[in-house]
């Protein structure tokens, strides 16, 4: 099973202030790696698939880098809503895995 | 407009059963793959089962499998998840899932239902 390690577990930030969100992979997942959105009460929000690609209607402050086992999710310049917990999924393997999120807290 | 909706969650014994459903509407679900995907109280997320489109082959979860099994109807246009011998570790939100690229079996999630909570005690 590939585990996925997420980075810092909370962050805490202010409205504009640059998010660097980390994501290591116990093996290589190659590119195959996605990135979620999740608020209290909701269903997590797809962000960033296969590492770098913005899922449709994401803005463009969000971003996804890396390949292997080093992956990084930036948002730009936090607004309100970003505040939220974090997650990344591999695919490359069977059983699909999780991280364990990172929550981005004023 | 594209949606998933879960229901048949509940509180239930351990050693008991329960069935998940999950209608989808605005798309066709069996040309996608489709998936359970779970959360316990205050934790991360966990992936349960994915089931196919074509033939239906699924895929289960070490921690479920030859308990759950993953289903779906073309006619319902809906997916279910059946659950046997519940244990206590089984509870959590339960959330039915679509596969972002149709076929596509381990593709990233772009549509989730509001999910359905499930209580082992």
């Amino acid at each position: 099973e590939i585990v996925l390690t997420q980075s810092p577990a909370t962050l805490s930030l202010s409205p504009g202030e640059r998010a660097t969100l980390s994501c290591r992979a116990s093996q290589t997942v190659d590119i195959y790696l996605a990135w979620y959105q999740q608020k209290p009460g909701q269903a997590p929000r797809l962000l960033v698939y296969d590492a770098s690609n913005r899922a449709t209607g994401i803005p463009a402050r969000f971003s996804g880098s890396g390949s292997g086992t080093a992956f990084t999710l930036t948002i730009s310049s936090l607004e309100p809503e970003d505040f939220a917990v974090y997650f990344c999924q591999q695919r490359t393997n069977w059983p699909l895995t999780f991280g364990g999120g990172t929550k981005v807290e004023i | 407009e594209v949606q998933l909706l879960e229901s048949g969650g509940g509180l239930v014994h351990p050693g008991g059963s329960l069935r998940l459903s999950c209608a989808a509407s605005g798309f066709t679900s069996i040309r996608y793959a489709m998936s359970w995907v779970r959360q316990a109280p205050g934790k991360g997320l966990e992936w349960v089962s994915t089931i196919s489109t074509g033939d239906d082959t699924t895929y289960h979860a070490e921690s479920v499998k030859g308990r759950f099994t993953i289903s779906r109807d073309k006619i319902e246009n809906a997916l279910y998840l059946h659950m046997n011998s519940l244990i206590a570790d089984d509870t959590a939100v339960y959330y039915c899932a679509r596969s972002r690229s149709g076929s596509c079996l381990t593709c990233a999630f772009d549509i989730w239902g509001q999910g359905t909570m499930v209580t082992v005690s």
